[in-house]
């Protein structure tokens, strides 16, 4: 069985300041890991995915992300936080195969900037 | 890119009458759908996964009865939630992967917020 856990509910930085989003991975085979941020009242946009190319993966609005195999992890940051980057974020995982594989989230990060 | 459109965005229905939710891929085929239910604060539970042209399969402990989900072409989901009550107001959305994109990217709805009276 896959899962994914997200550390910290709730993180909070200054605008400007970095962010570091946490993810681990619990995973039987290799896995595809993705991240995904949702503003309120709306559905998920893709922030990135590992799919076993580069293990360090860049995403849309600044974010990246590694992949530490040794870490079972996959977490995101952003050198520079911005109001906007405010919202909920999602680490997901699925396993390899064809279109009907399961993405399996974590419980979210709320991420907060202040000004 | 792939895009999913989900309607409606937000229903208010009377308790005991039944809801149906909408879910299109505008610009591929998906064979397959996932639903996904959210409370509030909290993540997203898979409810189904849609099957074009066959049953769907539900995960362990969602009521196949109570949500009714129909995939009758390539590019057209919907999940019906029968006899309402407020215990299944919650965020719904759908999702789907475009076969065309090799790297395993699933596009989301914009998510339905049903809320039962």
């Amino acid at each position: 069985a896959q899962s994914v856990t997200q550390l910290g509910s709730h993180v909070s930085v200054s605008e400007g300041a970095l962010v570091l989003l946490r993810c681990n991975y619990s995973s039987s085979v290799p896995p595809y890991l993705f991240w995904y941020v949702q503003y309120p009242n709306q559905g998920l946009q893709l922030l990135l995915k590992y799919t076993s190319a580069a293990t360090l993966v860049k995403g849309i609005n600044g974010f990246e992300a590694e992949f530490k195999k040794s870490e079972t992890s996959f977490h995101l940051t952003k050198p520079s936080a911005h109001m906007s980057d405010a919202a909920e974020y999602f680490c997901a995982v699925s396993d390899r195969g064809g279109a009907t594989n399961k993405l399996i989230f974590g419980t979210g990060t709320l991420l907060a900037v202040q000004p | 890119g792939a895009v999913v459109s989900q309607h409606p965005s937000w229903v208010i229905c009377k308790s005991g009458t039944s809801v149906k939710i909408e879910c299109r891929s505008l610009d591929f085929q998906a064979t397959t759908m996932f639903w996904y239910r959210q409370f509030p604060k909290q993540s997203l539970m898979l409810m189904a996964t849609s099957n074009e042209g066959s049953k769907a399969t539900y995960e362990q402990g969602v009521e196949k009865d109570k949500f009714l989900i129909n995939h009758a072409s390539l590019t057209l989901s919907t999940l019906t939630v029968t006899s309402a009550h407020p215990e299944d107001s919650s965020f719904y959305i759908c999702s789907a992967r475009d076969p065309r994109d090799r790297l395993y990217g699933y596009t989301f709805g914009s998510g339905t917020r049903l809320t039962v009276v």
